[in-house]
């Protein structure tokens, strides 16, 4: 069975502190995404990683994908108040790609 | 630019009422997604489209109906309503695998059923 599990899925931050953010999955997937949501609010693309190694970043926050681990992490540096808000990654399963599975999500607080 | 609307963003249903969701977008996507929201648990697929005409299951597809009928418009149906179907839709759009391009999300809509 396909599983994406994230952990943590709750994270206190200190703002300035920084942190990681694990996603690890169960079968093989060509991309890997990673989306942000504010409560209340929809889904927000961050990422999208396409092939082993691939390492994106914007701002504070910088993803990285191991396909051979079946790992994917999301680091957050110095993190501000504004970072708040829940991070969820997501597979396309191979190689029926059009089946997309989410993880449960990480809520990050950042507290001043 | 108005991007992926969803209609209704609010609903109240009794148990047994059915009811469509509209899911329309204005960026000539060939791939539209539905799926639901739950607390403590990221989306689930319900059902997904890759064209025109086309639909297929996604995770949880059981209680639910899709119809593509025109590429900028996914339908999610719900033909008899049960409490366990209360949840948060989201619509998503995407060019497709090929552009490697995210989905794009609509606002969600609230569906309680009482």
């Amino acid at each position: 069975e396909l599983k994406v599990e994230q952990n943590p899925l709750f994270l206190s931050m200190q703002e300035g502190k920084n942190y990681t953010i694990y996603c690890n999955y169960s079968t093989t997937s060509d991309r890997l995404y990673w989306y942000r949501q504010d409560p209340g609010k929809s889904l927000e693309s961050l990422f999208v990683l396409l092939s082993n190694g691939a390492v994106k970043q914007e701002g504070r926050l910088m993803a990285s994908l191991d396909t051979k681990a079946r790992l994917s992490t999301l680091h957050i540096t110095a993190a501000v108040h504004d970072l708040s808000a829940t991070y969820f990654c997501a597979v396309d399963i191979a190689p029926n790609n059009n089946d997309m599975r989410f993880g449960a999500g990480t809520r990050l607080t950042v507290k001043p | 630019n108005a991007g992926v609307t969803q209609t209704p963003k609010f609903r109240v249903l009794k148990t047994g009422q059915s009811m469509t969701l509209l899911c329309a977008q204005d960026m000539n996507h060939e791939y539209m997604y539905w799926y639901r929201q739950d607390p403590g648990m990221g989306l689930r697929l319900i059902h997904y489209s890759v064209g025109e005409g086309t639909t297929a299951k996604g995770e949880v597809p059981d209680g639910y109906n899709v119809s593509r009928l025109k590429k900028q418009n996914f339908l999610l149906g719900l033909e008899s309503a049960a409490p366990s179907q209360t949840s948060v839709y989201f619509c998503a759009s995407s060019l497709g695998l090929s552009s490697n391009q995210p989905q794009h999300f609509g606002d969600g809509t609230r569906l309680s059923i009482l």
